[in-house]
């Protein structure tokens, strides 16, 4: 099982280009995540959906976009990147089946850098 | 609102018990632990869902005592492996399955 699939794993932009994140999972959940990780700070929720056609936003939604078309895809788009969106984004997804959110399972991680 | 972490730093020699505290100003339903590697994803270690409750595997164990909207996880016999930071993730009630996650403690296990 590949889990959930981040691309791509490093990227540099300059200031005011846009790029899309992409976050794939195969294990047919209808929850998923984006949270972005500053060092020292935790990891904080961008957007999040629970379900296809359904998406929410987080504690620190503002330059980001998000849309979830199909329960597998959860792409996180950066319009004119700003060195504040410099940071390391997880795509994670869970099964909330059993009660509350349920175990995350996250990507492996993508190291932004906007100079 | 972001749940408190302490302590921020904890270091241990091989074998030394420790214990991390989560601390919430809201009601809570549930408090997640995860433990990340530099480099890595976090990795899920468990769930406390019940007041009161306490769940472990292995040497690692946590309680939730959801009057105080508190949660403490405990390392027993500390191992090489255990190093890494520790992440407390609590979800409100009546929060639509969102997970706000503290800032981290950072453990060190050392020979």
């Amino acid at each position: 099982n590949a889990g959930v699939t981040q691309t791509p794993k490093f990227r540099i932009l300059k200031i005011g280009q846009s790029m899309t994140l992409q976050c794939t999972q195969d294990m047919n959940h209808n929850y998923m995540y984006w949270y972005r990780q500053d060092p020292g700070m935790g990891l904080k929720l961008i957007y999040y959906s629970v379900g296809a056609g359904i998406t929410d936003k987080g504690e620190v939604p503002n330059g980001y976009n998000v849309s979830r078309s199909t329960t597998e895809d959860f792409p996180l788009r950066l319009e004119l990147a700003a060195p504040s969106q410099t940071s390391v984004y997880f795509c994670a997804s869970s099964d909330p089946g059993t009660g509350g959110t349920g175990e995350l399972f996250f990507g492996e991680g993508s190291r932004l850098t906007v100079l | 609102q972001q749940p408190v972490q302490s302590p921020q730093a904890v270091i241990l020699r091989e074998g030394e018990d420790a214990v991390i505290n989560c601390s919430s100003s809201k009601a809570l339903y549930s408090v997640h632990w995860y433990r990340q590697k530099h480099g890595e994803a976090p990795i899920f270690l468990m769930i406390l869902l019940k007041g009161g409750e306490q769940k472990g595997h292995d040497k690692i164990s946590a309680s939730f005592n959801e009057k105080k909207q508190q949660s403490s996880l405990y390392l027993t016999a500390s191992q090489l492996s255990y190093s890494g930071t520790y992440f407390c993730g609590t979800e409100g009630r009546g929060s639509n399955y969102k997970l706000t996650f503290g800032k981290g403690t950072l453990l060190t296990v050392n020979p």
